[in-house]
């Protein structure tokens, strides 16, 4: 099973771009057998699907999100990023990468996950 | 697309048997054969318990079980155990290409 890594910077200030990128290990992320999906969860709420992306770059996003992300993958560097523009106080939440098997309609592997505060 | 909805809290004793609900819509739960079910501990991610309804993932004891009826899915822990103590999330599939999560649920053992 692949492992995934967050990484990005854990403060951003309103109106600005939230960016985070998912590093993928012990595996191919455009091995073409999954979907790369990020998932928020802000604090003591629930999980909220952001959006995902296959190897060849189909994209699909939650529609109260569509205008203000970008998913985008990055087959040389083994990662896939979010881009989220215009953040507000709402944005804030930890962040997680998954992997969804293509084919299948679950999330088997996630990564740690990484907060995400909005704040000037 | 709205969340799923979930009781707040369930709870019961040990060795006690527990049913959680998802309730959605026939655009997601009751249209496919798609719920999945997650156990969350604090500051932990998301581990999958439960997929396509009543599957579970090879490692995942045999007292957790999922099914469906209607528009409606369900999570039953059979034998509570004070380590099943967690939050639980169910998701599923929608007629719009997308995913959409439940509430969550927050399981007590006493």
């Amino acid at each position: 099973q692949v492992q995934l890594q967050e990484s990005g910077p854990g403060l951003v200030k309103p109106s600005e771009t939230l960016s985070l990128t998912c590093s993928v290990s012990g595996g191919s992320v455009n091995s073409g057998i999954y979907y790369w999906t990020w998932i928020r969860q802000p604090p003591g709420k629930g999980l909220e699907w952001i959006g995902d992306i296959s190897d060849s770059g189909n994209t699909n996003h939650n529609p109260s999100l569509k205008s203000r992300v970008t998913i985008s993958i990055d087959t040389s560097k083994s990662q896939f990023s979010l881009k989220l523009r215009s953040v507000t106080a709402a944005d804030t939440a930890m962040y997680f990468c998954a992997s969804r098997d293509f084919g299948e309609f679950n999330f088997d592997n996630w990564g740690q996950g990484t907060l995400v505060t909005v704040s000037s | 697309q709205s969340a799923l909805t979930q009781p707040a809290s369930v709870s019961g004793s040990p060795g006690q048997s527990i049913t959680i609900s998802c309730t959605g819509t026939s655009s997601d739960v009751g249209g496919y054969h798609s719920v999945s079910w997650y156990q969350q501990h604090p500051g932990k991610a998301p581990k999958l318990m439960i997929f396509d309804v009543s599957n579970r993932p090879s490692g995942v004891s045999n007292r957790f079980s999922g099914s469906k009826s209607g528009n409606t899915a369900s999570l039953t822990i059979s034998g509570l155990q004070a380590e099943d103590e967690a939050d639980y999330s169910c998701s599923s599939y929608t007629s719009s290409n997308t995913y959409v999560f439940g509430s969550g649920t927050k399981v007590t053992v006493l």
